[in-house]
């Protein structure tokens, strides 16, 4: 059964860091590209930033292009976001998923995990 | 930049009602890269159309997808009450982008 268990969010003040992961269980986790997508409260999804088996294609939104940073460690089996210079609009609540395919871009998200909740005030 | 749209906003509609529910693209989408995913209050988004027009392991026969282009539908035949929630369409290129999603509630 394929998990997807995040964790790390929490209340940090405007400017801050705050690193998040997702450990990953039930499938070969580096024959896959992994995404992080957040969902403000009451609204809709966004994807972040997606990362592929090997690292080697990397993506991320407009939004927070400079001041997120996805990785993975395949010998983990985890997924990492790294957020620097939080702000207020990305209070959310992030979202691990799995790509079908090898390379972000080239496949759905078939697996979520249950998300982990940032929240970025003072 | 590709903009999604989906309509309606919201869809109110009884327990065997046929949905149909619309994903518009402000520019062509290969339906290789077009998804649908149904998401529910306090769970994650759950997928069940992929390539537009396939459905996800698991995900009943009355859920179908349909399109090509700007276009594309999801259809579900004969909604059942575990039905009602929000559906998001996705393209998931190289920019993956979601539309804004279509509440479906019980009338």
């Amino acid at each position: 059964e394929v998990q997807l268990v995040e964790s790390g969010g929490g209340l940090v003040q405007p400017g801050r860091s705050l690193r998040l992961s997702c450990a990953a269980s039930g499938f070969t986790f580096d024959d896959y590209a992994m995404h992080w997508v957040r969902q403000a409260p009451g609204k809709g999804l966004e994807w972040v930033s997606g990362i592929s088996w090997n690292s080697g294609s990397i993506g991320y939104a407009d939004s927070v292009k400079g001041r997120f940073t996805i990785s993975r460690d395949n010998a983990k089996n985890s997924l990492y976001l790294q957020m620097n210079s939080l702000r207020a609009e990305d209070t959310a609540l992030y979202y691990c998923a799995k790509d079908s395919a090898s390379y972000y871009g080239e496949g759905e998200f078939d697996y979520w995990g249950q998300g982990t909740l940032v929240t970025v005030s003072s | 930049e590709i903009v999604l749209t989906q309509s309606p906003g919201t869809l109110s509609l009884s327990p065997g009602e046929r949905a149909t529910l619309s994903c518009r693209a402000s520019q062509s989408v290969s339906s290789s890269y077009l998804a649908w995913y149904q998401q529910k209050p306090g769970q994650a988004p759950r997928l069940l159309i992929y390539g537009a027009s396939s459905r996800a392991t698991g995900i009943p026969d009355r859920f179908s997808g349909s399109g090509s282009g700007t276009d594309f539908t999801l259809t579900i035949s004969r909604l059942e009450p575990e039905d009602f929630a929000v559906y998001y369409c996705q393209q998931y290129g190289s920019s993956p982008l979601f539309g804004p999603g279509t509440k479906v509630d019980i009338k």
